[in-house]
């Protein structure tokens, strides 16, 4: 696609109960972020694949966080046993190794409630 | 990476000029300095970008010093809807990057 993908949207679920978001990059990029951002809130970092590199996971939060890119494409955020204070928005980004000065280009988030 | 330092908030009125200063005083040699546009409710996006001297595009002007200690990003004659936290990066391309996000500044355009 054009941009980067995230999926679902929105996503309410029970606190305990486990949840997987989506990311597509953009086509031919090679580096991809996850964040997450609480309302009101700056960015967090969590994750960041790059190519064939072992990813950096050094902002995971916790051990109920993690992340996997199939195929140096498509990834999963995994959220294990989820508490309230994992409610935030879920952002994906990806970049084009190489390029100049490293623009990177967000999608527009995964929101996750938990009640 | 560079770290980076920025006004929590500015107020402005439409149709002002909008000068948002960052400091970044351990830049590196090969890092480039990057500013993002956020608006409620969606993912960051990318406004301009420079390495030395001034870049303008459709959108706004940077402006950096010599010593590339500090950056400024201008906005021209702001409107409603550039209201927006506006974030500051310093970093270069290499296989082990990554991007850390500051605070960023919140801009209020007021009526």
């Amino acid at each position: 696609g054009a941009g980067v993908s995230q999926s679902p949207s929105n996503k309410v679920t029970e606190k305990g109960k486990d949840v997987e978001l989506r990311c597509d990059p953009i086509s031919g990029h090679t580096a991809l972020y996850w964040y997450r951002q609480s309302l009101g809130q700056g960015l967090e970092f969590l994750i960041y694949f790059q190519g064939n590199s072992a990813p950096d996971k050094s902002g995971l939060p916790s051990d109920r966080f993690s992340a996997e890119r199939t195929g140096g494409s498509v990834s999963t955020l995994t959220i294990q046993r989820t508490q309230q204070e994992d409610s935030a928005v879920y952002l994906c980004a990806s970049s084009s190794y190489g390029q100049s000065g490293n623009t990177i280009y967000f999608g527009e988030g995964s929101w996750l409630t938990v009640v | 990476l560079a770290k980076t330092t920025q006004p929590i908030s500015m107020d402005s009125y439409e149709g002002q000029e909008v000068n948002i200063t960052c400091s970044h005083n351990n830049i590196a040699t090969n890092d480039y300095i990057t500013w993002y546009q956020q608006f409620p409710s969606q993912g960051p996006r990318f406004i301009i970008q420079g390495y030395k001297t001034k870049v303008t595009n459709e959108v706004a002007s940077l402006f950096i010093p010599a010593d590339r200690k500090s950056s400024t990003l201008s906005l021209p004659r702001v409107s409603l809807s550039d209201t927006a936290v506006y974030y500051c990066l310093v970093g270069e391309t290499d296989s082990s990057y990554k991007l850390i996000f500051g605070s960023g500044t919140r801009l209020l355009v007021r009526p």
